[in-house]
């Protein structure tokens, strides 16, 4: 079974830009998260969806947003880019059942100049 | 809210070495724990896990047990190997819920 996929996996922007991340999960998972991982700050979680809702948020300001579509990949924007949003950006995707374990895929590296 | 606190920064065993990674929780409801391991380049993988108390969670020689009167989840093995060295994240989610609580991670370098 093909595992979680993310494009692209490496980016550049720069300050003020928007970006637009993309995620395949693992087919036949319904929930998929996104994460900011950075060395100061670990993984921090950014939000869940669950058939196309959704389901929880952390504490990022509005400027990070997300979507999933009725195929359950999903994408996350970022507007007006600033420099501490550089980071690695990870998505995971569960069966979305409670306490279920997520898998993660590899990641977008975002570059912010 | 939920939090997660584990050994922090580095740990440096020599090969053979027993090793114990540090994990307590706190959190008012009832979670499922978790160890995630990463690799360089690539995101965190499923290490092990437990879903209630007094589960214990096992892989490739790894023990972790849900102790729920300490809420604790601490990570270990008997002889770590150099193939052993990542950085582990402890982990908690609720029964009814998939907001993922990660910790800091703990940058496990077995020294050969």
């Amino acid at each position: 079974k093909a595992g979680v996929t993310q494009t692209p996996r490496y980016l550049i922007k720069t300050r003020g830009q928007q970006v637009t991340l993309s995620c395949s999960p693992i087919s036949g998972h319904r929930s998929v998260s996104w994460y900011q991982q950075t060395p100061g700050q670990g993984l921090q979680f950014l939000f869940e969806y669950f058939s196309e809702t959704q389901r929880n948020k952390g504490n990022f300001p509005g400027r990070f947003s997300g979507r999933q579509f009725s195929n359950s990949r999903s994408e996350m924007n970022v507007s007006t880019l600033e420099l501490g949003d550089s980071a690695l950006y990870l998505c995971a995707s569960s069966f979305g059942t409670s306490g279920g374990e997520q898998y993660f895929g590899p990641g977008t590296r975002l570059t912010v100049t | 809210g939920d939090s997660v606190v584990q050994t922090e920064g580095q740990v440096l065993p020599s090969e053979g070495d027993s090793l114990i990674v540090n994990c307590s929780y706190e959190t008012t409801q009832y979670p499922s724990l978790f160890w995630y391991v990463q690799y360089p380049g690539e995101g965190p993988q499923l290490h092990l896990k437990a879903m209630k108390a007094n589960d214990k969670g096992r892989n490739k020689g790894f023990e972790a047990m849900y102790r729920k009167e300490t809420t604790s989840f601490h990570l270990e093995k008997d002889s770590v190997q150099e193939s052993d060295s990542a950085v582990y994240f402890c982990a908690l989610t609720q029964t009814y819920g998939q907001n993922f609580v990660f910790g800091p991670g703990t940058r496990l370098s077995v020294l050969p």
